[in-house]
């Protein structure tokens, strides 16, 4: 089945910094890759996604990045706010799947 | 739209119990999926429900179950409950056939086995 590893487990930013986390997926018939954001207390919310035939898509302070051949995307985070303190979580599908299989999370705090 | 929605918010059970966990669906959703979450593991995947048929299932004991209705809404239950069973259960919503698309998360049923 499909193994999503996520990197780093925390991070600790600077306001006004940029943030990226990093995951690895290891099937090659993932083809959605979504990233949720939590913070404390509250549910999973979606806040950026890509699918395999994109290699990048942005929507305003965020960013995603795609490149199939190695397996891996990432999440970038640019002029961080307080507001985006939270845990992000990266996840990948196939179309077959019907689950999502997500990564462990990385803690993000924006330091005033 | 309501979104959806989870009950009880908070559970607190004995070992060896049984516990009964209930989702419903944003309205028009068929595809309802169970994770459960604890602290470093992240989100792990329990099972998948769509039109009442369990489309794939994580790798969880046979204590959990899961079933659907005919009108979307969704529950499951976990038998013989151990302390490692304590974590919040997240389900999710989607509103197309497969998981390739945006998941509506509940706020989650938090699960204490003492």
């Amino acid at each position: 089945g499909e193994n999503v590893e996520q990197h780093p487990s925390t991070l600790s930013v600077q306001e006004g910094d940029s943030a990226v986390i990093k995951c690895t997926y290891s099937d090659s018939a993932s083809n959605y890759f979504p990233w949720y954001k939590q913070e404390l207390g509250k549910r999973p919310q979606l806040i950026i996604d890509i699918r395999s035939n994109v290699g990048e898509k942005k929507d305003q302070r965020i960013a995603v990045t795609l490149n199939k051949t190695a397996k891996h995307f990432s999440l970038h985070i640019t002029e961080t706010q307080p507001e985006d303190s939270a845990v992000y979580f990266c996840a990948a599908s196939s179309s077959n799947d019907y689950k999502l299989s997500f990564g462990a999370g990385t803690t993000v705090t924006v330091r005033a | 739209k309501a979104g959806v929605t989870q009950t009880p918010r908070y559970l607190i059970k004995t070992r060896g119990q049984q516990v009964t966990l209930s989702c419903s669906p944003i309205s028009g959703h068929r595809s309802v999926s169970w994770y459960q979450q604890t602290p470093g593991q992240g989100l792990q995947f329990l099972f998948e429900y769509f039109s009442e048929t369990q489309r794939n299932k994580g790798n969880f004991p046979g204590r959990f179950s899961g079933r659907q209705f005919s009108n979307s809404r969704s529950e499951m239950n976990v038998s013989t409950l151990e302390l490692g069973d304590s974590a919040l259960y997240l389900c999710a919503s989607s509103p197309l056939a497969v998981m390739n698309t945006e998941a509506f998360f509940g706020q989650g049923t938090r699960l204490t086995v003492v």
